[in-house]
């Protein structure tokens, strides 16, 4: 069974780093791309990067600068570390996996979401 | 960025109504649009997948379809568990971009 669960801090002071970790099972990440989706609570949602199979990594350009995804493959997990946490980012952040079929990629799970609120 | 423009934002309906609701993109996507379910206090559900194609395990009464900048979802008998939020989202491109969502809620 497939399954994705992200875990994290929950409050993080304004300027800080933001550090989350979603742990996967039933499937390798040497075969599926993980990717990091965030929502405000207004419900807008934000994909933000994405971890491929082979470890290369793509990001969103409104983060690149601040924004850093990696992986631990002996664990199945992988990492979101954000610096510079402002009142903006707080939401709940999801990872989800992708697979690939009629010549495209779409996120076919998705674990339950963790909430963070950056505040003071 | 492409912009995936969701319309209508909310529907007030009816169990067994035929559901439309319909999902611009800004640019040319091709047929890179995918269409989630999200209900309240839940994560997102994948049901269609570029933009026709129905994931493993999603009801028939969901269909999707489209290409280029425009795109339709429909359910044709609704249902109460249906009533959610509706996102579309383009891969065409990164960044991967989302429209606002339309949710669904009963007249």
């Amino acid at each position: 069974q497939v399954q994705l669960k992200e875990s994290g801090p929950g409050l993080v002071q304004p300027s800080e780093t933001l550090s989350l970790t979603c742990t996967v099972s039933g499937f390798s990440l040497t075969s599926y791309s993980v990717h990091w989706v965030r929502q405000h609570s207004g419900k807008s949602l934000e994909w933000m990067g994405r971890m491929w199979s082979d470890g290369h990594t793509s990001y969103n350009s409104a983060f690149t600068s601040r924004l850093s995804i990696s992986r631990d493959t002996s664990k199945s997990q992988v990492f979101l570390k954000m610096n510079s946490l402002q009142t903006e980012d707080t939401g709940t952040y999801y990872c989800a996996r992708s697979f690939y079929r009629s010549d495209g990629y779409a996120m076919d799970a998705w674990g339950q979401g963790t909430s963070v609120t950056v505040s003071s | 960025d492409i912009v995936m423009t969701q319309s209508p934002t909310s529907m007030s309906i009816s169990v067994g109504d035929r559901v439309t609701m319909n999902c611009k993109a800004s640019q040319n996507v091709g047929s890179n649009v995918d269409w989630y379910q999200q209900k309240t206090g839940q994560s997102l559900k994948l049901l269609i997948y570029k933009p026709s194609n129905r994931y493993t395990g999603a009801p028939d009464r969901f269909t999707g379809s489209g290409s280029g900048t425009d795109f339709t979802f429909t359910i044709s008998n609704m249902q109460a568990e249906d009533l959610a939020v509706y996102y579309c989202m383009q891969s065409k491109s990164y960044p991967w971009t989302f429209g606002g969502g339309t949710k669904l809620e009963l007249k």
